[in-house]
């Protein structure tokens, strides 16, 4: 089965940090791209879609490069509440999860 | 805001018994997804369910596996005889169009003993 890879992390960094995370997928026919977040012991959480021309929302920002099968996600400004584990998905005709970057933002 | 609904939050079964894992998708949702998450472990699909039948399923979901909607608002996953491996969580998840966002419940945690 095609594969999501993802840094394997874990991050720290102090609040008020910028930190990137990147993704590479496999399967050239994907069609859709997301970041969602997941706390421990819950639901994945829709952060962002990824659209081709990247975008943003808010201190996130997310990129895509079909030609490289590469995803980004950028977080400026840390917060303490964006301690969570953010997992890219790809969505050939079912979500396919990488297995997810921890990230720990510390005071 | 609507959700996914899922019960029950925790199940603890005997190795071989029968489990049915309920879930209510989104009113106007017409795409249905179970997926399971080994603790430590990334998220794995299960299988997809649309317009009353399956439309994709994953080598995880073997004939221990069956889903089911049978009525209007729940959609089920059944495990046949449970195997201590089929310990997990197992989450619902729904959405409007294929490849678009689904919206995942809160997860039911199984353990088998």
């Amino acid at each position: 089965r095609k594969e999501v890879e993802q840094d394997p992390g874990p991050f720290n960094v102090p609040e008020g940090a910028t930190v990137a995370f990147n993704c590479t997928y496999s399967n050239s026919a994907s069609q859709s791209f997301f970041w969602y977040r997941q706390d421990c012991r819950k639901e994945p959480k829709l952060l962002m879609s990824v659209y081709s021309s990247g975008n943003e929302d808010g201190r996130f920002t997310a990129q895509l490069n079909r030609a490289s099968q590469y995803i980004s996600l950028l977080i400026r400004d840390s917060k303490l509440s964006d301690s969570a584990t953010y997992l890219c998905v790809v969505n050939p005709s079912d979500l396919i999860f990488g297995k997810g970057t921890k990230l720990s933002v510390k005071p | 805001e609507p959700e996914v609904t899922q019960t029950p939050s925790h199940q603890v079964t005997q190795m071989g018994q029968e489990v049915i894992l309920r879930c209510v998708p989104i009113s106007n949702h017409l795409y249905f997804y179970w997926y399971r998450q080994i603790l430590g472990q990334k998220v794995e699909f299960l299988v997809s369910f649309y317009n009353n039948e399956i439309s994709e399923k994953s080598e995880i979901f073997d004939d221990q596996f069956s889903v089911e909607r049978p009525d209007g608002s729940n959609f089920t996953l059944k495990i046949r005889s449970t195997k201590l491996e089929d310990s997990a969580m197992y989450f619902c998840a729904s959405g409007v169009e294929i490849q678009e966002t689904q919206y995942f419940g809160p997860g039911t945690r199984l353990l088998v003993l």
